[in-house]
């Protein structure tokens, strides 16, 4: 199984809601991601877990949280958002490390628009 | 630091010709070079790589890439494209000494392959 899940597929909310993003892999990486992506633009880096651990936070801002439950699951909270902040955001997961040579797979992402 | 440049918006290319999307890098130790494919809508899915070893890389689809240190460049070519190959490609490089440990998208390609 080499798929990396992500609800909800679509996502509307306002600038006062709570929100949050799922992702899940059983492929038993040890790394997971968050992504940003614009339209026509590539990735941008949020966070990076490694062994359920924080090890990358791109400076972004608190209104978005990361978690990592386990080593298989993922969220995103999001709270009190922006509408710059409408976007596809991206999961995903490699083995090991991050930094290593190993590559990364990507969910399908999750399309947030904040009005 | 590490960079990556992808120097075409978009390439058009007719079914049945050869297709090269073309990538450019920096790092300062040894890169790690990643092509990946995405179609509108979707997340990205991983084509090829190259760590080490021989400079020809095979991946998935029938796609190629050339690693070329003297130049810094990491092209992806196909012998023969197909309409189904008309999509958003990203190079990606991640310096596999020091640096930092996360990926670094180039500004991808649309690759448009008419029938």
């Amino acid at each position: 199984d080499t798929e990396v899940t992500q609800t909800p597929k679509h996502l509307v909310m306002g600038m006062t809601n709570k929100k949050s993003l799922k992702c899940e892999q059983h492929m038993g990486h040890r790394a997971m991601y968050w992504y940003k992506q614009k339209a026509k633009k590539p990735p941008e880096l949020m966070f990076v877990y490694s062994y359920e651990k924080l090890s990358i936070n791109e400076s972004v801002p608190s209104r978005f949280s990361p978690e990592c439950p386990n080593s298989s699951l993922l969220n995103l909270h999001l709270h009190a958002l922006q509408p710059e902040d409408s976007a596809l955001y991206l999961c995903a997961s490699s083995q090991g490390l991050a930094g290593d040579s190993y590559e990364q797979y990507f969910g399908p992402g999750t399309r947030l628009t904040v009005t | 630091a590490q960079s990556v440049a992808q120097p075409e918006d978009q390439v058009n290319v007719a079914e049945g010709n050869p297709l090269t999307v073309k990538c450019t890098y920096s790092v300062s130790g040894n890169p790690y070079l990643f092509w990946y494919v995405q179609y509108p809508n979707r997340g990205l899915q991983f084509l090829l790589k190259y760590i080490t070893g021989d400079n020809l890389v095979k991946g998935s689809y029938g796609f190629e890439a050339e690693f070329n240190k003297s130049q810094t460049s990491f092209h992806l070519k196909k012998p023969s494209a197909l309409v189904s190959d008309s999509a958003l490609y990203f190079c990606a490089v991640r310096d596999g000494d020091t640096g930092r440990r996360a990926l670094t998208f180039g500004s991808g390609t649309r690759l448009q392959v008419q029938p």
